[in-house]
């Protein structure tokens, strides 16, 4: 079956450490997202790409980076960590249809120290 | 004033009961009206989406817009323990080129037997 994964699941870094978080879909799907899960502030989009070679910013896109070399893979970069960036990370892909139904995986939990 | 307001719970009910989950608006470009269920420790996923005004159903699940009111609701007759998690509401502008996602903070169901 398609799925999306992520990982590490769980991770704890220090300030200033560069973190990759790796996400991996096997749904074929075009457009991947990462995204950011925060009490009270619901979930906020940090990048997306279109397909290869081809990233965007979303809302809350500094101190991040993603790069897409194929179709299966968005690895998401901080570049160097802060206690801010302390959250549940998603990644998702999708077709673009009508819908545009976004597929989550299962989270990244995060924590700077 | 925020895009999407949506009460966090958490809502406590019994075995049985109607619930009625609701989420307001104040973009009137939102065209395209969703509910993302999420258990604990997983990613969300889509329940139900909606395009126009008035109500659609799937078994136990009912989702109504008002878009002159600007105002979604969810219900789920029937809940049950495993319809506790958190429910998201996402609404997107228009069906052409990529139109982000705008989530709602999520409200938190519990079930209990």
């Amino acid at each position: 079956d398609a799925e999306i994964t992520q990982s590490p699941r769980h991770k704890i870094t220090e300030t200033g450490r560069q973190v990759t978080l790796a996400c991996h879909q096997t749904w074929n799907h075009n457009n991947m997202f990462w995204y950011r899960q925060d009490l009270g502030h619901g979930l906020r989009l940090i990048h997306y790409s279109y397909g290869v070679q081809d990233t965007n910013k979303g809302e809350v896109s500094d101190g991040y980076s993603v790069s897409r070399s194929n179709t299966e893979d968005l690895p998401l970069t901080l570049e160097s960590a802060a206690s801010s960036q302390t959250s549940v990370y998603f990644c998702a892909s999708s077709v673009l249809a009508p819908t545009d139904t976004q597929y989550f995986g299962p989270g990244t939990r995060l924590t700077v120290l | 004033q925020k895009e999407v307001e949506q009460d966090p719970g958490p809502l406590s009910v019994p075995e049985g009961a109607i619930v009625s989950l609701n989420c307001t608006y104040s973009n009137s470009a939102f065209q395209y009206f969703m509910w993302y269920r999420q258990y604990s420790r997983k990613g969300p996923e889509l329940l139900m989406y909606t395009y126009s005004s008035g109500n659609k159903e799937d078994g136990r699940f009912t989702a109504q817009v008002d878009k002159s009111s600007k105002y979604i609701s969810l219900f789920i007759r029937d809940s049950q323990p495993s319809d506790s998690a958190t429910y998201l509401c996402a609404f997107r502008k228009m069906n052409t080129g990529f139109q982000k996602l705008v989530f709602g903070t999520g409200t938190r169901l519990l079930v209990s037997p």
